[in-house]
């Protein structure tokens, strides 16, 4: 089975641009996370999703959004970008949103976002 | 505010022996805890999850300890090899939150 996939894997974008990242769960998999990795630290929840429905989300502002679709697939968009927002975007899936203490996440290899 | 601290400091440890890495939390009480491997370039692997009711979980040459008391989990790789190296991060779930905690990771290098 194909693990999760993220698109694309590499970006670079201009300050106040808008950038759409795309994830695909692993098949079954109906609760998609997405993380945020600047470098030299450990990933950062952004946004949580189960059937559709946002189930989390982190200490982010609210340029930042997501959604999820009928196929379990997921977005994340970020608005107004910043030089901060440059980091590795992780999306990770997993069999519950909850209950299932022996679910953990399965993680994509990320998008590499590099803002200028 | 809720804090996990992992050595942030590389370990470099010879070929054969044991690592051993630490993974501290504060403010928080949770259920399980999570260890991921991660390479550079990739997202993180799940290798292991305690509950807070286990001492001691073992997988292969990978063993897991958590003390509720002590706010601590240990993560040993015994006869490691260079293959072993890499980050590895620990996680907390914050239960009914969907949200995993995790540390900044420490980088083990295995010298061959």
């Amino acid at each position: 089975d194909a693990g999760v996939t993220q698109s694309p894997t590499h970006l670079i974008k201009t300050r106040g641009q808008q950038v759409t990242l795309r994830c695909s769960p692993i098949s079954g998999h109906k609760s998609v996370s997405w993380y945020q990795q600047v470098l030299g630290q450990g990933p950062q929840f952004i946004f949580q999703y189960y059937e559709k429905e946002e189930r989390g989300r982190g200490n982010f502002p609210d340029r930042f959004s997501a959604r999820q679709f009928p196929n379990y697939s997921s977005e994340l968009n970020v608005n107004a970008l910043l030089l901060g927002d440059s980091a590795l975007y992780l999306c990770a899936s997993r069999n519950s949103p909850r209950g299932q203490e022996n679910s953990p996440l399965h993680f994509g290899n990320g998008t590499r976002l590099t803002v200028t | 505010s809720q804090k996990i601290e992992q050595n942030s400091e590389a370990l470099n440890i010879q070929e054969g022996k044991t690592a051993t890495l630490t993974c501290n939390y504060t403010n928080y009480s949770p259920a399980y805890l999570q260890w991921y491997r991660q390479d550079p370039g990739r997202g993180p692997v799940f290798l292991l999850l305690i509950r807070e009711n286990e001492k001691e979980k073992r997988k292969e040459r990978l063993k897991v300890t958590f003390d509720t008391t002590l706010k601590q989990s240990l993560f040993h790789i015994t006869a490691s090899q260079p293959a072993d190296s890499a980050t590895y991060l620990c996680a907390l779930d914050t239960s009914g939150t969907y949200k995993y905690i995790f540390g900044t990771g420490t980088r083990l290098k295995v010298l061959a």
